[in-house]
């Protein structure tokens, strides 16, 4: 499988500001997509990444608040914005291939809002 | 949209005995049903997956069987040993990864040396 790297893998930020957070595949994929995991739950997926097209966002979550890029087949970065203690949660990517079935997750990135 | 839902949320069993996680799904059209463990502060990891062609398939000690009639699945471990606990995800997608996986509420694992 793939290895995926996601920067940083933790912060601590303040209310109201911006971050950026990295993934990056060691090879090229076709599908990259960002989830959310707050502490103790399940994974909700926030929206999927295709190089070259717009972000597909799922319910209750919306690209103002969750900028995506994506502008190669080995890079995406999701940034929280205008960040609220309620944005603090694990940040995950995952990617996969149109050629097969099976997805995979980056390490996370740990997300604290105070 | 897929809904996923997942028996038991936590579960004990003593080292040696089997556990059994199971899960239903909503939408008729998936056809693909992986499962992930999850260890404290590590990434989900994939463990064994199912398609829909297939009613079970096994892995060493874990195995995964489908019903697709009654749209349920299950993730059996054997043997369980105290490195199998962790946190157990089902998830259910369309297809191939292209498609989005839709997650389970997951299930706290806890082996009893």
């Amino acid at each position: 499988s793939a290895v995926i790297s996601q920067k940083p893998s933790r912060d601590i930020c303040q209310r109201g500001t911006s971050l950026t957070i990295q993934c990056q595949v060691d090879s090229q994929v076709t599908m990259m997509f960002w989830y959310r995991q707050q502490p103790g739950q399940s994974l909700t997926l926030i929206a999927t990444a295709n190089q070259g097209s717009e972000a597909t966002y799922e319910s209750g979550f919306v690209i103002d608040k969750f900028p995506i890029s994506r502008p190669n087949l080995t890079f995406s970065t999701l940034t929280v914005s205008n960040m609220s203690p309620e944005d603090s949660s694990i940040y995950l990517c995952s990617v996969a291939n149109s050629a097969s079935y099976e997805q995979y997750f980056g390490p996370g990135t740990r997300l604290t809002v105070t | 949209g897929e809904n996923v839902e997942q028996h038991p949320s936590t579960l004990s069993v003593q080292e040696g005995d089997s556990a059994v996680i199971k899960c239903t799904y909503s939408d008729s059209a998936s056809n693909y049903f992986p499962w992930y463990k999850q260890e404290l502060g590590k990434r989900p990891q994939l463990i064994i997956d199912i398609r829909s062609n297939v009613g079970e398939k096994k892995d060493q000690r874990i195995a995964v069987t489908l019903n697709k009639t009654a749209k349920h699945f299950s993730l059996h471990i054997t043997e369980t040993q105290p490195e199998d606990s962790a946190v157990y995800f089902c998830a259910a997608s369309r297809g191939f990864g292209n498609e989005k996986l839709t997650f389970g509420t997951g299930t706290r694992l806890t082996i009893i040396p």
